[in-house]
């Protein structure tokens, strides 16, 4: 069965560079979220999009920003990387059920291993 | 507020049985999940469980009590492939997933 894709699956940036990241969520899936991973650290959520549309918002950055596209497809855009943003990032990806966000499973993505330099 | 509470390392034997519990305090509550992560890799789909009592899926069973906020993961015939953390999340209200620390298993001979 086909899987969350996430490109790149490595990235290594400098400070202050930019990075995009990729989700291709499974076929079918209407919501997106996306997390971040330090070492040792449970994922924590980011934001998240159903239907193109933002429907919540975590702990991310003002220097983030993220979307949806017509395809499904998300990207999460980082600007003025900082050392402390190293970290796997994760894309996960659901279908809504008639009971609301996230009452659905979430199907995780390989990840985006990022280093910032 | 939401808080999870697992605990943060269980060693157990190959073949053996091991139960991992998650307790949580919510602010709503729809359902529980449990993810398996590898270091390093995604969490991987485990159990999910919205109503009172076990769920059993093969080698791995996941049990509910919602009055006393209260779950627990269960494997049996450990394999050495089961060393991994063991995330444990709550879906509470409109809020995406809040997860709990995680529970890092090691499995010896």
């Amino acid at each position: 069965a086909a899987g969350v894709i996430q490109s790149p699956r490595h990235l290594i940036k400098e400070k202050r560079e930019t990075a995009t990241l990729k989700c291709y969520p499974i076929p079918r899936h209407d919501t997106v979220y996306w997390y971040q991973q330090g070492p040792g650290q449970d994922p924590q959520f980011l934001i998240s999009f159903y239907e193109k549309m933002q429907s919540d918002k975590g702990s991310i950055p003002d220097r983030f920003s993220a979307q949806q596209f017509s395809d499904y497809h998300s990207e999460l855009n980082m600007s003025s990387l900082e050392l402390g943003d190293s970290a796997l990032y994760f894309c996960a990806s659901s279908y809504r059920t008639s009971g609301g966000a996230g009452t659905d499973t979430q199907y995780f993505g390989p990840g985006t291993r990022l280093t910032v330099l | 507020g939401q808080n999870i509470d697992q605990p943060t390392e269980m060693t157990a034997t190959e073949g053996a049985i091991v139960q991992i519990n998650c307790t949580y305090q919510t602010s709503g509550f729809n359902g529980l999940f449990w993810y398996q992560q590898h270091a390093g890799e995604a969490p991987t789909f485990l159990s999910y469980n919205v109503l009172d009592g076990l769920e059993e899926k093969g080698r791995f069973s996941s049990f509910l009590s919602r009055s006393k906020g209260y779950s627990y993961l269960l494997l049996k015939e450990l394999q050495m492939k089961d060393s991994a953390s063991y995330l444990c999340a709550v879906f509470s209200g409109n809020t995406p997933l809040v997860f709990g620390k995680g529970t890092r298993l090691s499995v010896i001979a």
